[in-house]
């Protein structure tokens, strides 16, 4: 168990649809990073967030977007959802901004019909 | 454009031998590596980590190796066991630029340990 935490473990919805996908990082970790894995494409960054502020970005579309809470919880919000977001979608933690080892949680998969 | 590579997508080794699995990467910029093991429906689990300062890392029967000059690195497993069976990922940061804080992982590599 790696002290990360997320919900839900499986969704599954419609093309259209927006979705809230949530991560609770270890105790202590100021940096939640949001990837996304897919078979074509492998694990992929989207988003770093430290201490409540965007820190780095990857190839994430503009229709999704995250937030860091005060609590340190970070939500992905992922909306007009396609076929194509079908995926693994994973957050890590780490107590630094820079190179560090990062803890995954167990995922959440989408599922888009 | 996939920055780091792992060109095996399997490797099957019997119980009690050596696995090794192999990583490329083709940024200068990176200067911390780390080798994630992953079982079905769960996430990737941190194994082992080596800093660009170093050209080697041990930790039980897991250690890294890396060639910077050949931007190269390897995971050893010795000795292989049933329950190293899983997928094994390459993965790579540094601190400047675009690779700050962000992993760059490689495609995996499926180890089968059989008995």
């Amino acid at each position: 168990d790696s002290g990360v935490t997320q919900t839900p473990k499986h969704l599954i919805t419609a093309t259209g649809q927006r979705v809230t996908l949530r991560c609770s990082p270890r105790s202590g970790d100021l940096s939640v990073y949001w990837y996304q894995q897919s078979l074509d494409q492998g694990l992929q960054f989207l988003i770093q967030y430290y201490n409540g502020e965007e820190r780095a970005k990857g190839n994430i579309l503009e229709r999704f977007s995250a937030q860091q809470f005060p609590d340190l919880h970070s939500e992905l919000n992922l909306s007009s959802l396609e076929l194509g977001d079908s995926a693994l979608y994973f957050c890590a933690s780490s107590d630094t901004h820079t190179t560090d080892t990062q803890y995954f949680g167990p995922g959440t998969r989408l599922t888009v019909l | 454009d996939q920055q780091v590579k792992q060109n095996s997508p399997s490797l099957s080794v019997q119980e009690g031998r050596i696995s090794i699995l192999n990583c490329d990467y083709t940024n200068s910029m990176f200067d911390y590596f780390l080798w994630y093991k992953k079982y079905p429906a769960e996430g990737p689990t941190f194994l082992i980590s080596i800093s660009s300062i170093k050209d080697k890392n041990e930790d039980g029967r897991f250690t890294v190796f890396l060639n910077k000059s050949a931007k190269h690195l390897s995971l050893h497993i010795v000795p292989s066991q049933p329950g190293d069976s899983a997928v094994y990922f390459c993965a790579a940061s540094g601190n400047r630029g675009s690779t700050l804080g962000r992993l760059y992982f490689g495609r995996g590599t499926q180890l089968t340990v059989w008995p």
